[in-house]
């Protein structure tokens, strides 16, 4: 069965410290990545997504970037946090045998202070 | 831009009451309309994928109905209990070729006992 980890799950940054957020996937091969944030008091906002490993698609203009270095890896980065970073950062799969349907992993908290 | 927008916001209702919620979407292009669950302190879980107009899915006390051709879908849940309690987020994904998902910013549903 496939599985979906995220780490770390809290995290609390100084402004303008660095950020990498890990995603791995397992039981499952080739999949579509997605990066989300819902910041305080609305939806999910789709950061990035990615179709295949160095294939990265940026929804969004924002300091964060993202990579996808393996096949079932993939990280989002900061140079320099800013307070409006802060959030509730989801990362999610789809694709394979499992179709249409997007997993979600645990998510991460950032706090940026 | 892309608009997918969810109706109420938040709601409360009593155990043993049904009820329903809508999201509403762009309807040129159409590919699929997706409908999750998301628990306090849980990842957000599918409930349903539906991709054509006039399709009705079912999972127990919950269904969910398409209409495409004017954009909206509504999700019933019926006989609410407790722990029918969640965020309700539909999202929406057109057929442009692209594997991204927009999302509604979801109903927040809570059944009192």
């Amino acid at each position: 069965s496939q599985t979906i980890h995220q780490w770390p799950a809290t995290l609390v940054q100084p402004v303008g410290s660095p950020l990498s957020l890990e995603c791995t996937v397992e039981g499952t091969s080739n999949p579509n990545l997605y990066w989300y944030r819902q910041a305080a008091g609305r939806g999910l906002q789709l950061l990035f997504y990615s179709v295949g490993i160095g294939q990265i698609s940026s929804e969004v203009p924002q300091n964060l970037s993202a990579s996808r270095p393996q096949d079932r890896q993939f990280i989002l980065s900061s140079k320099k946090l800013l307070l409006s970073d802060s959030g509730f950062y989801l990362c999610a799969w789809s694709g394979g045998a499992s179709g249409e349907t997007q997993y979600f992993g645990p998510g991460t908290r950032l706090l940026v202070l | 831009i892309l608009n997918v927008e969810q109706s109420p916001q938040s709601l409360h209702v009593q155990e043993g009451d049904s009820t329903n919620f809508t999201c509403s979407f762009p309807s040129s292009n159409f590919y699929a309309l997706h409908w999750y669950r998301w628990e306090t302190a849980k990842s957000p879980e599918a409930l349903f994928v539906m991709t054509l107009n006039g399709d009705e899915k079912k999972k127990g006390r919950i269904s969910a109905t398409l209409n495409t051709k004017e954009g909206y879908s509504y999700l019933y849940i019926k006989g609410s209990q407790p722990e029918d309690s969640a965020t309700y987020l539909c999202a929406f994904r057109w057929s442009s070729g692209t594997y991204k998902y927009i999302f509604g910013t979801g109903t927040r549903l809570k059944v009192l006992a």
